[in-house]
């Protein structure tokens, strides 16, 4: 069975533009979850989509944003850039969308802004 | 909310070695999950382990649920098992990580 992909692997943006990230959750799985890692922040969770209905939501401003189709994959958007948004952008999916589903890694986004 | 602190931030060791790694919540958890975070980044799940013992080659993990900690043992490192260690629990809060760095 394949793992989560995500795309693109790289992208370099500069201040004042938006991006979107797309993931692609492993076959079956319903829930699609969005973690954004820095140095000086770590792993902190943004969201949470299940069903294509944003379920959790993290302590993240509104310029980030996602959304998830039927078909289970979802997209991760940030508009107006900062140079705080340069990351690793990771998305996990689960089985379900309970508290309780283990949760399977992509190989992540790695954003610049410059 | 759930904070988790992990223990100790550094650790070197020579190859062979075995190790512990710690990790520490401060409230009831339903989920724990222990990853090695690789050099390019993507994170590889090693336990899904909200109770007991589990064992995976030289890895094993035991979540004592009731006195909020888990602990992480590697057994005869390898100089691959290094990188950043993360524990991470309910929907998911991480911990700052171990990173394990084994020398040749």
């Amino acid at each position: 069975k394949a793992g989560v992909t995500q795309t693109p692997r790289y992208l370099i943006k500069t201040r004042g533009q938006q991006v979107t990230l797309s993931c692609s959750p492993i076959s079956g799985h319903r829930s699609v979850s969005w973690y954004q890692q820095t140095p000086g922040q770590g792993l902190q969770f943004l969201f949470e989509y299940f069903s294509e209905t944003q379920r959790n939501k993290g302590n993240f401003p509104g310029r980030f944003s996602g959304r998830q189709f039927s078909n289970s994959r979802s997209e991760m958007n940030v508009s107006t850039l900062e140079l705080g948004d340069s990351a690793l952008y990771l998305c996990a999916s689960s089985f379900a969308g309970g508290m309780y589903n283990e949760q399977f890694f992509g190989p992540g986004t790695r954003l610049t802004v410059l | 909310g759930i904070q988790v602190e992990q223990s100790p931030p550094d650790l070197i060791l020579q190859e062979g070695a075995n190790s512990t790694l710690r990790c520490n919540f401060s409230d009831s958890v339903n989920n724990l999950q222990w990853f090695h975070q690789n050099p390019w980044g993507q994170l590889i799940n090693l336990f899904y382990i909200p109770s007991g013992t589990k064992q995976n080659g030289r890895l094993s993990a035991t979540t004592v649920a009731t006195e909020r900690y888990s602990l992480l043992y590697i057994s005869s490192s390898q100089t691959t098992d290094s990188g950043v260690y993360f524990c991470a629990v309910q929907k998911l809060v991480f911990g700052q990580g171990t990173r394990l760095t084994i020398n040749p």
